[in-house]
Parts: C-alpha cells; structure tokens; sequence
C-alpha cells in the first residue's frame, strides 16, 4: 500500500537551532515529491517538488532532499516566523498521498 | 507559484441550510482539482477529486449527495454542502493540479453551521 509518513510529529526549536524533517514514502514509481508549509487556518502554500533521488532544492533557510526512499526537509538558523506545520506528499495515480505533518515551533 | 482563489473565507450557515464554495485557478488550467477537509490540528482528508466536465470521484465514507460537487470548467470547481448540519462544521480545502505536476490550495473556508 502506497504511504507517506512524516516524523517527528512535532518539533519544538530554539532560534538558530538547525534540525531536519523527515518525509518516508512506500510510492510505487514515485513521479514528484512535494513539500508544503501550512499555517494555521490557512491552505498549504507550496514549497518544493523533487522528482529524482540526489535532487536538492533550496529556499531562504529550508533545503529540500530526495533518497529513494525518503526526503528531508533541513532548517537552517530557523527564526520564530518558521513555525507552521510542514506536509509532504507523493502522487499516487490522480491523488496526492500526503503525510500527516510535522508541526515545527520555534522559540525566540 | 500558481495561484488558486476560494471563497469565500469563512461562512456562518443556519442548519438545514445549503452553502456554496468555490475554487478557482486563476492563471492555469487545471485539470484535476480536489477537495478536502481537515479538523483541528488533523492532516488533509481527501472528499473527492473532480476532473473537467466529468463527474467528481467520492473516497469512501464521504455522502455524494451531501457534498455536491461540480467541475464546470477547467478554472472552476464548486463545493456545496447540502442541508448542512452543525457536524458538518469543518474547515474545507480546495486544491487544483494541472497535469501531474504539483498541487496548488486556496485559502481554505472555515464552515460554521449554527
């Protein structure tokens, strides 16, 4: 059965503390990994695809990576305004897959 | 990014009532859109996915003739919760997709039934 399981759950960091997200997904011939940052009360706001093991993609202080079998989303000297819940999600036929989040706080 | 409008933000409906949403892609077409529902502090729980001019795909346990769906163009796709009760208060979500590439969300609408 296709799956993406995100860990932690949630995170809590100092500012400037770096620490990496993790994405596993049992996605029979992956086409696309997407990271996605929801706040609260809003819909997901897109962040990266990945599409091949290797790949990397950057934004501000978040990095994006693809294994074969996982990503990670690393936060670089991340500051309060960071503090939201990262998604990621696989397509699966027409669907999109997606993991059930990592809230990430950070403190001041 | 693709931008993806829904409106509207927030509605306060009277139980039995009905409540339209709306979910547009305002610079692609999208060929599939989706909608979803998420609880408090709760992942995204796919309803249905809905393609152009065809009839929307319900995951199971969502009532089809409670949450009407209707993809009337490949920029426009509706949501309407039929006699809505205070259990179908929720926050709904949509998304578009243009081929297989990334989804786009709204906003979202924060449904209140009183």
């Amino acid at each position: 059965e296709d799956q993406v399981t995100q860990s932690p759950e949630a995170l809590r960091l100092q500012e400037g503390e770096s620490s990496s997200l993790n994405c596993s997904y049992t996605v029979s011939g992956l086409r696309g990994l997407f990271w996605y940052r929801q706040d609260p009360g809003k819909g997901p706001e897109f962040l990266f695809t990945l599409y091949s093991a290797g790949e990397e993609k950057e934004k501000e202080r978040l990095k994006a990576t693809l294994t074969k079998k996982e990503s990670f989303l690393h936060i670089t000297a991340p500051k309060p305004e960071d503090s939201a819940t990262y998604l990621c999600a696989a397509p699966n036929t027409d669907k999109l897959i997606f993991g059930t989040g990592t809230r990430l706080q950070v403190f001041p | 990014g693709a931008v993806v409008s829904q409106h509207p933000s927030r509605v306060i409906c009277k139980s039995g009532t009905s409540v339209k949403i709306e979910c547009r892609s305002l610079d692609f077409q999208a060929t599939t859109m989706f909608w979803y529902r998420q609880f408090p502090k709760k992942s995204l729980m796919l309803m249905a996915t809905s393609n152009e001019g065809s009839k929307a795909t319900y995951e199971q346990g969502v009532e089809k003739d409670k949450f009407l769906i209707n993809h009337a163009s490949l920029t426009l796709s509706t949501l309407t919760v039929t006699s809505a009760h205070p259990e179908d208060s929720s926050f709904y979500i949509c998304s578009a997709r243009r081929g297989e590439s990334e989804a786009f969300f709204g906003q979202g609408t924060r449904l209140t039934v009183v």
